[in-house]
């Protein structure tokens, strides 16, 4: 069964370093999410992504933050100066259709910044 | 509370007991969903149920929604130790692409 596939699985950097962290949405998956958990708390909706553009974002999505779809496969999330305060599990979903409802997530990259 | 809360935060039961855990949310919704997240790993989409559906089943799950109670249950029937893990609640509101997440039920099932 296709999946989404989410790499690295773990990523530490230093505080002010750029993270780039790469997202394999499902093959005929129309539409992109970044979600983030922070260690203990809820899920939380960073950005949605549909034909090369941004959709939707949260307030947590500042500037910092940037999303592309670099080619047919990856889609990846991009953080400038990275903060303490980022360190998190950062879930990617997909799904196909707008009338599809389900999401389907990867299995999370977790970033530690010091 | 916020949207999307659950309760129990926690709640620990017997193999083969039957589990409940509760949802509620506070704006007018598409859909609610539930997920499944097992330690320190991704979601897994269990089951949706769509504002104008009052109960629905899959296999061992059974969810149902009241929205004029801004509420959904999840109950996981003849839990087995395989279920241990932490459940959330999911709305997509009226008109916005994005899931928000309740703060979730943590299930242990003993064996």
């Amino acid at each position: 069964e296709p999946e989404v596939t989410q790499t690295p699985s773990h990523q530490v950097t230093q505080m002010g370093q750029e993270v780039i962290l790469r997202c394999v949405p499902i093959s005929n998956h129309l539409y992109f999410y970044w979600y983030r958990q922070i260690l203990g708390q809820k899920v939380e909706f960073l950005v949605s992504f549909y034909n090369n553009e941004i959709s939707e974002k949260s307030e947590i999505f500042d500037d910092q933050f940037s999303v592309e779809r670099p080619d047919g496969s990856n889609f990846t999330l991009k953080i400038r100066s990275t903060k303490l305060e980022d360190s998190a599990m950062y879930f990617c979903a997909s799904k196909r259709q707008e009338e599809q409802e389900t999401q389907y997530f990867g299995p999370g990259t977790r970033l530690l910044v010091l | 509370s916020q949207q999307g809360e659950e309760d129990p935060q926690a709640l620990s039961i017997q193999e083969g007991e039957n589990a409940t855990m509760n949802c509620s949310y506070k704006t007018s919704i598409n859909n609610l969903q539930w997920y499944r997240q097992n330690s320190g790993r991704g979601l897994v989409h269990l089951i949706l149920i769509r504002s104008n559906e009052r109960e629905k089943h899959s296999g061992r799950l059974r969810v149902t929604l009241d929205t004029s109670k801004k509420s959904s249950s999840l109950l996981i029937t003849a839990s087995r130790a395989a279920d241990t893990a932490s459940y959330f609640c999911a709305t997509r509101d009226t008109g916005r692409r994005a899931l928000t997440f309740g703060s979730g039920t943590r299930l242990q099932v003993q064996p």
